[in-house]
């Protein structure tokens, strides 16, 4: 199973939006709505920030949104705060029953 | 609250098995719905899902790691372990345990994780 393609850095200004995007295949991300996005900083744990390509856990902040078009997803941060740098990565349900993880996307606050 | 920990050997020689141990509070894998799994991630380097057991014993691998590990519960003592065979350097990662809850967020994501163990692996 071959990780999902991320790109390895974005970068925006603060108040600005960036979206990050995930590129897999029909046998996992365009095959279900299973998709989660997770933010690591430096040094911690990974954090839960969007489930089933859209929804948020309670707690998460309302500037993170997700959606999914073909066997492609993104996860969008509006209003850009330096709080917001992090490492994020998305992830997948397969037609394997396994789960499969991006390449990581190392976000940038300028 | 829901907690997890990770507890094993720092450092593990090549050739060996590693045994991990996810110690959990805050649900019981003896209720439906709950699943822990098993994650690593090299220093680094990008996430790496390894394997993953229900509250059923239903148990799931990494198809490319699925010989070399075996993932097992106690209930009564509210842990999971991982054992993984044939330990090479590139094993070195920080090994991570979460939560899925099916009722909750649902199976397929994780919405708790432990804060790692970093296992090296050198002679």
């Amino acid at each position: 199973q071959s990780a999902l393609t991320q790109p390895a850095s974005v970068s925006g200004s603060p108040g600005q939006s960036i979206t990050i995007s995930c590129t897999g295949t029909s046998s996992d991300v365009g095959g279900y709505n299973y998709v989660s996005w997770y933010q690591q900083h430096p040094g911690k744990a990974p954090k839960l920030m969007i489930y089933d390509v859209s929804k948020r856990p309670s707690g998460v902040s309302n500037r993170f949104s997700g959606s999914k078009s073909g066997n492609t997803a993104s996860l969008t941060i509006s209003g850009l705060q330096a709080e917001d740098e992090a490492d994020y990565y998305c992830s997948s349900y397969t037609s394997s029953s396994t789960y499969v993880f991006g390449t990581g996307t190392k976000v940038t606050v300028l | 609250q829901v907690t997890l920990r990770e507890s094993g050997p720092a450092l593990v020689k090549p050739t060996q098995t590693l045994t991990l141990t996810c110690t959990f509070s805050g649900f019981s894998l003896s209720n439906s719905g709950m699943c822990v799994s098993w994650i690593r991630q090299p220093p680094g380097k990008a996430l790496e899902w390894l394997a993953r057991i229900d509250w059923d014993e239903d148990k799931y691998y990494n198809t490319s790691l699925k010989t070399r590990l075996t993932i097992s519960k106690d209930t009564s003592k509210n842990q999971v372990v991982l054992t993984m065979t044939n330990l090479d350097p590139v094993d070195t990662a920080t090994y991570y345990c979460a939560r899925s809850n099916g009722y909750s967020t649902g199976w397929y994501n994780f919405d708790y994780w432990g804060q790692g163990t970093l296992v090296t692996v050198s002679s």
